[in-house]
């Protein structure tokens, strides 16, 4: 198993400045997933993101808005660029070691 | 990745066992049928996985169809708090190696009192 923990649980943010989202793994794992769930939605996943390479955006998001780091197997950053209300929903950082997906208790984000 | 579909909404009496229903028919060969279910306001949490065959654990069981195309996952007695939206994928390899999922809209189920 894996045990995900992330920070800030939640955050209240003003529009136009950017938030830093904290994945932490208790066990080493190639890939992190990060995902965002907006307000009565399913999930949808942002990007994959190796260790010692650059992230892989899903269609609709990129680089600028959603940077990503992946410095070491065991912890990630989503970084929410330039907030507007839209960003509002939970960001949940997930990993896939062996064949079953475990995932955060997510960040739940309110832009105003 | 293989598109799933699911009934928007169900209800369950409390102790009668909940079945939700999943088609997956353009799933491959090699994919594996995975349930997750989210309880309001936390993560998406694992419940049963399987390829071809029945699977049971302590949580429920997983009934996959002959030809695969379709799935159904048992909550032999339904309680309260297994109030949440199932969510039914299936998993994919991509070129890259990645093991992208990709999230449906779920089943909300209702167990009712």
């Amino acid at each position: 198993s894996a045990v995900i923990s992330q920070k800030p649980s939640r955050d209240i943010c003003q529009r136009g400045t950017s938030l830093t989202i904290q994945c932490q793994v208790d066990s080493q794992v190639t890939m992190m997933f990060w995902y965002r769930q907006q307000p009565g939605q399913s999930l949808t996943l942002i990007a994959t993101a190796n260790q010692g390479s650059e992230a892989t955006y899903e269609s609709g998001f990129v680089i600028d808005k959603f940077p990503i780091s992946r410095p070491n197997l065991t912890f990630s950053t989503l970084t929410v660029s330039n907030m507007s209300p839209e960003d509002s929903s939970i960001y949940l950082c997930s990993v896939i070691p062996y064949n079953e997906q475990f995932f955060g208790p997510g960040t739940r984000l309110t832009v105003l | 990745d293989a598109k799933t579909t699911q009934p928007t909404s169900m209800d369950c009496a409390e102790g009668r066992a909940a079945n939700l229903p999943c088609n997956h028919s353009t799933i491959s060969g090699n994919e594996y049928v995975y349930w997750y279910r989210q309880i309001h306001s936390q993560g998406p949490q694992y419940i049963i996985h399987g390829l071809k065959n029945n699977e049971t654990n302590e949580m429920a069981s997983l009934i996959i169809t002959e030809d695969r195309k379709s799935s159904t996952l048992i909550l032999p007695h339904a309680t309260l708090r297994d109030t949440a939206v199932y969510y039914c994928i299936v998993r994919a390899n991509d070129s890259g190696g990645y093991q992208k999922v990709t999230f449906g809209t779920g089943t909300k189920l209702q167990v009712i009192p």
